[in-house]
């Protein structure tokens, strides 16, 4: 089993629409939980990071952590063409940093 | 926010010669220092982790003798990629994490092209 699983498939999802994005994991180190956006040709932008188990938010952004589940979410309110990019989710522990493969997101005007 | 610094954004080497690719950390320790390679339309693949002091710890696959990781410093990291093929050319980035942090800030990335 991959230290972190996250579903690479494109997802497009017309503007206004809830994006849903999630990843696994089977470290059980990891104690810090990220999301970072990255458009095409630069290089990954922090987006939000969690500890502890449950919701946190962020203008239209909500980042879930299921610690029992080992599970990660993060959503995306009313979604805008800006929020078109690639998203990983990171996590981190014991030193060590595993990221996500990605979801391409595109929001259709 | 903490700033990480890397350089060069872009280069082409022709096949054969070797490029170094700096990370420097403008105003915090860097501990840990990752660094990362990204083909097109694909996620970022680690290479290896790197701490103060330390010899590098790579990944499954990654030649140790090929890409030539330097962490002696808290501030800077290099990464040299010796005889360089067609086949490296990627995006390369590194990643540095300050002992106690929760956060990794990222280096600008390095887009190599090797002809």
């Amino acid at each position: 089993q991959k230290e972190v699983e996250q579903d690479p498939g494109p997802l497009s999802v017309p503007e206004g629409a809830i994006v849903s994005l999630n990843c696994t994991y089977s470290n059980s180190a990891f104690q810090y939980f990220m999301w970072y956006r990255q458009y095409s040709r630069k290089g990954p932008e922090l987006l939000m990071y969690t500890y502890s188990s449950g919701n946190k938010e962020d203008g239209r952004f909500t980042a879930q952590v299921d610690k029992s589940s080992k599970y990660i979410s993060l959503f995306i309110r009313d979604s805008q063409p800006s929020d078109s990019a690639t998203y990983l989710c990171a996590m981190k522990g014991n030193n060590r940093l595993a990221f996500g493969k990605g979801n391409q997101v595109v929001v259709i005007p | 926010g903490a700033v990480v610094s890397q350089h060069p954004s872009w280069v082409i080497c022709k096949s054969g010669t070797s490029v170094k690719i700096e990370c420097r950390s403008l105003d915090f320790q860097a501990t840990t220092m990752f660094w990362y390679r990204q083909f097109p339309k694909q996620s970022l693949m680690l290479m290896a982790t790197s701490n103060e002091g330390s010899k590098a710890t790579y990944e499954q696959g990654v030649e140790k003798d090929k890409f030539l990781i330097n962490h002696a410093s808290l501030t800077l990291s290099t990464l040299t990629v010796t005889s360089a093929h067609p086949e490296d050319s990627s995006f390369y980035i590194c990643t540095a994490m300050e002992t106690g942090n929760t956060e990794a800030f990222f280096g600008q990335g390095t887009r190599l092209t090797v002809v």
